[in-house]
Order: C-alpha cells, then structure tokens, then sequence
C-alpha cells in the first residue's frame, strides 16, 4: 500500500478555512485517498474519499492534484469542535474497511 | 453517535492471560473491523469479519482471534498477553464488503493495559 506523509500538526483560526495537504507520491492506479479524523477520545469518524476527481459533502472538500500523488482536505468554516487528529490514508479498492492508519496531522482550532 | 458500542471501556490484565473485548455493531451491519491503536499511533487493522466468515487480516500473530454472531455482536480474544498489546482497542462496523457500503462507524473502543 502507498504510504502518506503529513505534516505532524497545524493551527487554523475558528470560521477560516482549514486546509490539510497530504503526499501520497508513490500511489497506485487502483487506490483510494480516504479521510478519516479523530476526536480525542473517540473512535475515528470518516470524512471523505476519492479517486482520482474531487469530491465534496456535508463536512468536507477533496481536492487531488492532476497526477494524483498528493491530495488536500478542506474544511470551509472551521469550528472548536473540528479539533481532532486528521488521518489520510491510501488502500487499494476493497479495501476501505481494511485500513491502516498513519500518525497524521493534529489540527487545532482556535478562538 | 455512530450505534456501535464496546465494552469493557476499560481493562486491566497481566502478562499471559487472556481477554476477551466485545464490539456490537449497527443493525444490518454485516461487516465489522478490529484495529489496535496503540498511544500517539493511528489505527493498525487486525481483521474483519463478513456474515461470521473472516475476510482478510492484518500483520497480527494468531493468538489475535475473532468471532462474530447473526445478532451483528462480535468478540475480539486475545491470548498470551504481551506488554506491547496495551492500546486502545477499536471496532468498526459497515454494511457490507465493497464500494460505498464500506465506509465504517467506529466504536469508542476498549482500552486495555497490560501490567
């Protein structure tokens, strides 16, 4: 499976944008980037997936770069309760209740 | 809330026993997942269970073991504890094995500590 890198932590003002990147260079044709956070003391909550186009739902944007090898997850109007530890993950197709989780990005939000 | 309950929410054994967590999914949730996150890591993936058949599991050794019942309930029993096996223990349940019936409700997860 591909491996991500994530920058280890971030700050983001209440009610900006949050933008968290993820590297993803040595992604396969058949492999999903899933977004997964986690609130302090909380099982993982999931957010958003996507192949190659962007995506978009109730929590989040997915923006993945042309040639795929890095993706970015934005949250538009970041609130106190987005505070949590944000995961990307890649996994080959079948796989989404399979993952393996990196040690990704913590993102405070602040006042 | 995602309708996925564990229990115990806490535990505490000793070197060589045996434990037992328990991990009941959403109705109609054919599909549950075990992960071990052990402190300032994310989730590792033990295995999962699809209509109480396994389907796939991690890099874990056998006496990591799993069950899983018609009534969407499912057990994760581990033997010969190991230090290392201290770590929040997780379940996540989904509809089925593909695709958009894949994505997964986790549990608050069990932790477990051992001395």
């Amino acid at each position: 499976d591909a491996k991500t890198t994530q920058p280890t932590s971030m700050d983001c003002a209440e009610g900006r944008a949050a933008n968290l990147p993820c590297n993803h260079s040595t992604i396969s044709g058949n492999e999903y980037v899933y977004w997964y956070r986690q609130i302090h003391s909380q099982g993982p909550q999931y957010i958003i997936h996507g192949l190659k186009n962007n995506e978009t739902n109730e929590m989040a944007s997915l923006i993945i770069t042309e040639d795929r090898k890095s993706s970015t997850l934005i949250l538009p109007h970041a609130t106190l309760r987005d505070t949590a530890v944000y995961y990307c993950i890649v996994s080959p197709t079948g796989t989404a209740s399979k993952l393996t989780f990196g040690t990704g990005t913590r993102l405070q939000v602040t006042l | 809330e995602t309708g996925v309950t564990q229990s115990p929410t806490h535990l505490i054994k000793t070197r060589g026993q045996q434990v037992t967590l328990r991990c009941s999914s959403q109705s109609g949730h054919n599909t549950v997942s075990w992960y071990q996150q052990a402190l300032g890591q994310g989730p590792q993936f033990i295995f999962q269970y699809y209509r109480e058949e396994e389907n796939g599991r991690g890099n874990f050794p056998p006496r990591f073991s799993g069950l899983q019942f018609p009534n969407y309930s499912s057990e994760l029993n581990v033997n010969a504890l190991e230090l290392d096996d201290s770590a929040l223990y997780l379940c996540a349940s989904s509809l089925g094995a593909g695709g958009l019936l894949e994505t997964q409700y986790f549990g608050p997860g069990t932790r477990l500590l051992v001395l």
